[in-house]
């Protein structure tokens, strides 16, 4: 069964660094996503992509934040300048058609220290 | 303020029982809602949606029931196992064309 795929599961980095997650969506999708969860906390929406342009972005997508469609396969999410409040589950999510279920990566914990 | 609530943050149940989650919304009109199984440390595994003129949906052991008029939404699981221990998200797509917004979700355990 197609999977979306996300590397690396964990990622610690130092604060004020910049890392970049990344995502290899479901082949045949088009729209993709980037969402995080803070420990506890409700899963929240970041950023849509379609048509290789940002289709939807929430207040948390600030400019520190980018993303990007390098090749036809992968999809990542670029912090800036990482902050402590930056640390969370970060998932990558596709779906078929806009108004379908969302396929989700199993994340990346980022730890910002 | 737009709000989606979930009924409780946790519930406990025997097995073989019928599992009932409550989904309520305020301030939204939403075209779609979707439940989502997550399990600790992992993503969000989709179960099933309902669209806005859709009373019921179901699939194998799973059902969702969708009222605008109340704002709600129920999601059973029957028969339910030990297997069935998760947290489970309610999401709504407001248009059919913004992204989703999830509840917080309801944990759910079923005691053997």
């Amino acid at each position: 069964e197609p999977e979306v795929t996300q590397t690396p599961s964990h990622q610690v980095t130092q604060m004020g660094q910049e890392v970049i997650l990344r995502c290899v969506p479901i082949s045949n999708h088009l729209y993709f996503y980037w969402y995080r969860q803070i420990l506890g906390q409700k899963v929240e929406f970041l950023v849509s992509f379609y048509n290789n342009e940002i289709s939807e972005k929430s207040e948390i997508f600030d400019d520190q934040f980018s993303v990007e469609r390098p090749d036809g396969s992968n999809f990542t999410l670029k912090i800036r300048s990482t902050k402590l409040e930056d640390s969370a589950m970060y998932f990558c999510a596709s779906s078929e058609l806009r108004a379908r279920e969302a396929f989700f990566g199993q994340g990346t914990r980022l730890t910002v220290v | 303020s737009q709000k989606i609530e979930q009924n409780s943050e946790a519930l406990n149940i025997q097995e073989g029982k019928t599992a009932t989650l409550t989904c309520n919304y305020t301030n939204y009109s939403p075209a779609y809602l979707q439940w989502y199984r997550q399990d600790p440390g992992r993503g969000p595994v989709f179960l099933l949606l309902i669209r806005e003129n859709e009373k019921e949906k179901r699939k194998e052991r799973l059902k969702v029931t969708f009222d605008t008029t109340l704002k709600q939404s129920l999601f059973h699981i029957t028969a339910s196992q030990p297997a069935d221990s998760a947290t489970y998200l309610c999401a709504l797509d407001v248009s059919g064309n913004t992204p989703l917004v999830f509840g917080k979700g309801t944990r759910l355990s079923v005691i053997a």
